[in-house]
């Protein structure tokens, strides 16, 4: 089975600096896909960023971007420019890329808690 | 609908109630999925439907956990003879298609709370 893991339960970091959020992961696939999500008070998870196992190039989105490392199954992201909207809990999860046998469901870390300091 | 309806919003219930909970997944998604999230967790994956059919159940904790989607759309997950471990946030998530490497969109769950 695999496993996700998030070493920092909670991150504090100034608003327009830029803050690291660490992700490792255990998995024996070679194909599969990783994602961090953004669940504010709300509840509402909301997808952040993605990136493709098979895909060499680091996924960026806006401000958001992430190091991946395959070799290493490490999977952090990169918050530029910080911003008070950002405060919120993130979580980093894993899908195999094959159907079935318990496979099809996202498998999520215990999240980091991100509190931006203005 | 614009988003992933799930209803009720808060639900408290009585130790050995049963209890019902709703998901209304965006019009057209294939791919509908329930989490668990205990306080201060992550989400833990229950089932998975596409469409009508459920394809994978392997983490509904106990037989007291049931899902269904009869229709392809609106699915329901029941809870029976509720403890208090079942106390948690139940997410449900849809998407276009499966597989993919889409992020799924989810709803803002219904937080349960057994007393």
């Amino acid at each position: 089975a695999q496993t996700v893991t998030q070493s920092q339960p909670e991150m504090s970091v100034q608003e327009a600096e830029t803050v690291t959020l660490s992700c490792t992961y255990d998995t024996s696939e070679s194909d599969y896909y990783l994602f961090w999500y953004k669940q504010p008070p709300s509840r509402q998870m909301i997808l952040v960023i993605r990136q493709e196992a098979y895909k060499q190039q680091n996924a960026t989105e806006n401000r958001f971007s992430v190091n991946f490392q395959k070799a290493a199954k490490s999977f952090s992201l990169k918050i530029s420019d910080s911003q008070l909207g950002d405060a919120a809990m993130y979580f980093c999860a894993y899908r195999s890329a094959m159907a079935g046998g318990g496979a099809d469901g996202l498998t999520f870390g215990k999240g980091t808690h991100l509190i931006i300091q203005p | 609908g614009a988003g992933v309806s799930q209803s009720p919003r808060y639900k408290v219930a009585k130790r050995g109630q049963d209890v019902a909970l709703r998901c209304d997944p965006i019009s057209g998604h294939v791919s509908l999925f329930w989490y668990q999230q205990a306080l201060g967790q992550g989400p833990e994956f229950l089932t998975y439907f596409q469409n009508e059919a459920q394809l994978d159940k392997s983490g509904l904790p106990s037989d007291r956990f049931f899902a269904e989607r009869p229709e392809g759309s609106v699915s329901t997950l029941k809870i029976q003879r509720t403890q208090q471990e079942d106390s948690a946030v139940y997410l449900c998530a849809s998407s276009l298609v499966w597989p993919g490497g889409d992020g799924y969109t989810f709803g803002s769950g219904t937080r349960l709370t057994v007393v």
